[in-house]
C-alpha cells in the first residue's frame, strides 16, 4: 500500500495569506494525485486532479504541483471559506488518502 | 444535473450487517464508476472499494475483503455497499462518490453523496 504523508498537520494563517500544503508518497505515483477540501459536516470536494489540473468550478487561487513522490497544494490568497481540511489522494495503485492538513484561522 | 443521494443514518448492533444505498438522482451512473469511502469520527478518509455499475465487477481494498460487498443496479442508477460482522470500529460516515473518468475504477472522485452515518453499538 502506498502511504501518503501530509504536512503540516495544522496550518494557522490569516485571510489573504498564502497557504502551502505538502503531500509525500512512500513511492512514486507519477502525477496521479488529487486534492480535496472538506468543510465540517460536509462531503469532500474535488479541487485538483492529476497533480495540477483544477476541477470544474474551482477558483484559480487553488493550484497544484509535483510529480513522483512530492506534491504541493497552494492557495494563493486565503478566503474565509477556504478554512477547512485538505486531503491528498493517489490512484497509482489501490487508492489511498493522506491524513489531512487542517487550515485554521490564526 | 446528477446528484448522489444516500440512504439515512443507521444504528446497528455488533455482529450484525448494514446496507447503504447510493442513488444517482437526476440521471444515471452511465459508464462511471462508484467508489465507497469511509470516515471514522474525527479521522481521515479511507477508500474501501468500487464498482462500475454497467460492468458489475467490484474491487475492494485488501483491508475490507471478506466483510464488504459492493453491488449496483444500473437500471435504477443505484449502488449499494454492505458491511457484515460489524464491530465498534466500523462506526463512521460512509460516502459514495463518482469516479471522474468513465469506465475507470481508480481515479479522482468528482461527485460525492452526502454521507451516511453508521453507528455500531454493543
Amino acid at each position: 500500500e502506498i502511504v501518503l504523508t501530509q504536512s503540516p498537520d495544522t496550518l494557522s494563517l490569516s485571510p489573504g495569506e498564502r497557504a502551502t500544503l505538502s503531500c509525500r508518497a512512500s513511492q512514486s505515483v507519477s502525477n496521479y494525485v488529487a486534492w480535496y477540501q472538506q468543510r465540517p459536516g460536509q462531503a469532500p470536494r474535488l479541487l485538483i486532479f492529476d497533480a495540477s489540473t483544477r476541477a470544474t468550478g474551482i477558483p484559480a487561487r487553488f493550484s497544484g504541483s509535483g510529480s513522483g513522490t512530492d506534491f504541493t497544494l497552494t492557495i494563493s490568497s486565503l478566503e474565509p471559506e477556504d478554512f477547512a481540511v485538505y486531503y491528498c489522494q493517489q490512484r497509482s495503485n489501490w487508492p489511498t488518502f493522506g491524513g489531512g492538513t487542517k487550515v485554521e484561522v490564526k | 444535473q446528477v446528484q448522489l443521494v444516500q440512504s439515512g443514518a443507521e444504528v446497528k448492533k455488533s455482529g450484525s450487517s448494514v446496507k447503504v444505498s447510493c442513488k444517482a438522482s437526476g440521471g444515471t451512473f452511465s459508464s462511471y464508476g462508484v467508489s465507497w469511502v469511509r470516515q471514522a469520527p474525527g479521522q481521515g478518509l479511507e477508500w474501501m472499494g468500487g464498482i462500475i455499475p454497467i460492468f458489475g465487477a467490484p474491487n475492494y481494498a485488501q483491508k475490507f475483503q471478506g466483510r464488504f460487498t459492493i453491488t449496483a443496479d444500473s437500471s435504477t442508477g443505484t449502488a449499494y455497499m454492505e458491511l457484515s460482522s460489524l464491530r465498534s470500529e466500523d462506526t463512521a460516515v460512509y460516502f459514495c462518490a463518482r469516479v471522474r473518468v468513465p469506465s475507470a475504477i481508480h481515479d479522482a472522485l468528482d461527485l460525492w453523496g452526502q454521507g451516511t452515518m453508521v453507528t455500531v453499538s454493543s
